[in-house]
């Protein structure tokens, strides 16, 4: 059971825009941590998708963006294609458990 | 640009001990304000944070995983280590070596390595 919830799927239509959100709590999200968000494409490592709530790293489409309020965080995907199907993960610390910590993962369909 | 690539057996017997190794291309393991993490992720599961060791030879380990868990440094080599002993099923995973620089509870894992599939099984 992760601290952070994330719904374990979503998806949309070719163009579409599809959010992906990130629930944590007083001792993640709340304490003021930041959170990053990761894609994993199948058989491939995580790669980094947005750093420090709402970075984008070098190379990553303005499709992509995140927001951080309290205790929560969201990822928004626009213009959605086919290369987006994906598992995205989001990543922070928690205090309490004194760990990096990631949601359980949230797997996005093309319809 | 840092590279990192993980290697070790891919079969481990229930209750022996773990071992893999993450050599690191690109830049120096002693390059300060850098963390060496490993992560895993058992199939078809999410990931999860197993520790971190700082340049300087720190280690921060999960505590779900401490009492069993070991990480250290080879300077010499440029490569980085984790033992995890008395293993069961359960660790069986895909275990992924990557870096993080600044600070440990702000910041995020990049680059990753490939991973590598370790099953435990007798």
């Amino acid at each position: 059971q992760s601290v952070l919830t994330q719904p374990p799927s979503v998806s949309g239509a070719p163009g579409q825009r599809v959010t992906i959100s990130c629930t944590g709590n007083s001792s993640n999200l709340g304490a003021g941590y930041d959170v990053h968000w990761y894609q994993q494409l199948p058989g491939t490592p995580p790669k980094p998708l947005i750093y420090y709530n709402n970075n984008r790293p070098s190379g990553v489409p303005d499709r992509f963006s995140g927001s951080k309020s309290d205790t929560s965080a969201s990822l928004a995907i626009t213009g959605l294609q086919a290369d987006d199907e994906a598992d995205y993960y989001c990543q922070s610390y928690d205090i309490s458990l004194r760990s990096s910590v990631f949601g359980p993962g949230t797997k996005v369909t093309v319809l | 640009q840092l590279q990192l690539q993980e290697s070790g057996p891919g079969l481990v017997k229930p209750s022996e001990t773990l071992s893999l190794t993450c050599t690191v291309s690109g830049g120096s393991i002693t390059t300060k304000n850098y963390y060496w993490s490993w992560i895993r992720q058992p199939p078809g599961e999410g990931l999860e944070w197993i520790g971190n060791i700082y340049y300087s030879g720190s280690t921060y380990y999960n505590p779900s995983l401490e009492s069993r868990l070991t990480i250290s440094l080879d300077a010499s080599k440029n490569q980085f280590s984790l033992k995890l002993s008395s293993v069961i099923d359960a660790d069986t995973a895909v275990y992924y070596c990557a870096s993080l620089f600044g600070d440990f509870d702000y910041s995020w894992f990049d680059p990753w390595g490939q991973g590598t599939l370790v099953t435990v099984s007798s």
